[in-house]
C-alpha cells in the first residue's frame, strides 16, 4: 500500500540557510506526489506535484523537490530560507485506486530563525 | 476567484450536543473530502464523496454524518457520539475521476472545541 514518511517532526533553520524537508514514499506502482504547506491556522495549500517526466519538479515560493527512484525519496528544498516560510509541510501520495484518495505524511514543521 | 468556503472558523460544542460545520465550493469539482487534523497526525480521512447524492466512509467516520444534496455543498455533521471532537477540520475538493495526479484543494478550516 502508498505511504510516506517524513522525517523530523520539526526543522529549525536560520533565515538565508538551505531549507531540506525529508519525505520517503512506498508504492507499489509509479507514484505521484505532493507537497503541501500549511500556515497557522489555515488550509493546505499546493506547493508542487510529481507526475511523470522531469524528476526535479519547481513549486511556488522557490521550493523545489526531486524524485529519486532508487531512493524512493521526494524531498523538498529551497536555498535560502526567509521568515514566510515557517509552516508545517505534508508530503503526499494518492492511492492506488480508482479514486484520488491522498494519504498524508505528519508533517513537519518549519521554524526560521533571524 | 474560485475556492473553498468552510464556516464557521471557530465552534464550541456542548456536552450531548450535534454540531454541523459547512463547507460550500465554486470550482466547479466533482469530488470533495473531510479531513481531521489533530497535532503531530497529520490528516485523517473522515468522508469522501465523488458524486452529488453518493458518498463513503474514510478512515475514522464514527461518529460523523455527511450529505451531498448539491454539488457545491457537502456539510459535516458532528454527532454526540463522537467523545474527542476537538480538532481542526478541513474541508478539500478535487476533480473527479481516476487521473491521481489531480491535487485537493482545501478551504481554511474550522476549529471545533468542547465547552
Amino acid at each position: 500500500a502508498q505511504s510516506v514518511t517524513q522525517l523530523g517532526s520539526h526543522v529549525s533553520v536560520s533565515e538565508g540557510a538551505l531549507v531540506l524537508l525529508r519525505c520517503n514514499y512506498s508504492s507499489s506502482v509509479p507514484p505521484y506526489l505532493f507537497w503541501y504547506v500549511q500556515y497557522p491556522n489555515q488550509g493546505l495549500q499546493l506547493l508542487l506535484k510529481y507526475t511523470t517526466g522531469a524528476t526535479l519538479v519547481k513549486g511556488i515560493n522557490g521550493f523545489e523537490a526531486e524524485f529519486k527512484k532508487s531512493e524512493t525519496s521526494f524531498h523538498l528544498t529551497k536555498p535560502s530560507a526567509h521568515m514566510s516560510d515557517a509552516a508545517e509541510y505534508f508530503c503526499a501520495v494518492p492511492l492506488n485506486t480508482g479514486f484520488q484518495k491522498l494519504v498524508f505524511g505528519t508533517g513537519t514543521r518549519l521554524l526560521v530563525s533571524p | 476567484d474560485g475556492g473553498i468556503t468552510q464556516s464557521p472558523k471557530y465552534l464550541f460544542r456542548k456536552e450531548g450536543q450535534n454540531v454541523t460545520l459547512s463547507c460550500e465550493q465554486n470550482l466547479n469539482h466533482d469530488a470533495m473530502y473531510w479531513y481531521r487534523q489533530d497535532p503531530g497526525q497529520g490528516l485523517r480521512l473522515i468522508y469522501y464523496s465523488q458524486i452529488v447524492n453518493d458518498f463513503q466512509k474514510g478512515d475514522i467516520a464514527e461518529g460523523y454524518s455527511v450529505s451531498r444534496e448539491k454539488k457545491e455543498s457537502f456539510p459535516l455533521t458532528v454527532t454526540s457520539a463522537q467523545k474527542n471532537p476537538t480538532a481542526f477540520y478541513l474541508c478539500a475538493s478535487s476533480m473527479r475521476g481516476t487521473g491521481r495526479d489531480q491535487p485537493q484543494h482545501f478551504g481554511d478550516g474550522t476549529r471545533l472545541s468542547i465547552l
